[in-house]
């Protein structure tokens, strides 16, 4: 079945610093991927997607590139605040004409001043 | 605003006493769903919602029910709730599927006793 396996958290940085979150997936066909970000207290909000293999979505200075050789999708930023700070999930979305997103387990982010 | 509003936004209740949280949606969306977050799994869908009166279950529907009379609400029903439901709930809809964006709602914290 489809899948999506995320770093594990919790991260914790300190801000300036360099990020990644490592998220791999397993589908059939071809998926559409998905990073939705979770600030506290709130529900979910897309950050960034790709629909097909290569495509680089970026959005708030964070970038993922859809790579279909190694099946990952991994969040980067150069430069985190300590807005950063939230819950990131790694989705993806394998069924079209179905509304089916299978999400990772999330990634808790810290972000020290 | 474009919105998805959940009711309650917190619930405490017993066990077998019938309860529903409400979800509407003001972007005229097709496609709804529900789900549940829980500590280390991420989010799993429950039910979704082509259009009126066309629903599915997800990965998850044991113990739920949905219904969709009209577009923009589509309700979660627990009959009878047990404390393994104790979880935290988001509605999400969007315009179509596959690739399109999910917006969800703020999240309906329900504990079961």
């Amino acid at each position: 079945g489809n899948s999506v396996t995320q770093m594990e958290g919790p991260v914790t940085l300190s801000e300036e610093a360099f990020l990644t979150i490592n998220c791999t997936y397993t589908a059939t066909g071809y998926p559409s991927l998905f990073w939705y970000v979770q600030y506290p207290g709130e529900g979910l909000q897309l950050l960034l997607k790709a629909t097909k293999a290569d495509d680089k979505g970026s959005n708030k200075g964070f970038e993922a590139t859809y790579r279909k050789e190694t099946t990952s999708f991994h969040l980067e930023k150069g430069s985190v605040q300590v807005s950063d700070s939230a819950v990131y999930f790694c989705a993806l979305n394998a069924i079209q004409g179905a509304q089916k997103l299978v999400f990772g387990q999330g990634t808790r982010l810290t972000i020290n001043p | 605003e474009a919105q998805v509003t959940q009711n309650p936004r917190y619930l405490i209740t017993v066990t077998g006493k019938k309860l529903t949280v409400t979800c509407s949606q003001n972007m005229n969306h097709e496609y709804m769903s529900w789900y549940r977050q829980d500590p280390g799994l991420g989010l799993r869908q429950i039910y979704y919602s082509m259009n009126v009166e066309v629903t599915d279950k997800g990965d998850v529907p044991e113990g739920y029910k949905v219904s969709r009379k009209e577009k923009r609400n589509f309700p979660l029903i627990l009959e009878s709730p047990s404390p393994n439901q104790t979880s935290l709930y988001f509605c999400a809809s969007s315009i179509g599927t596959g690739r399109d964006t999910q917006y969800f709602g703020p999240g309906t914290r329900l504990t079961v006793l």
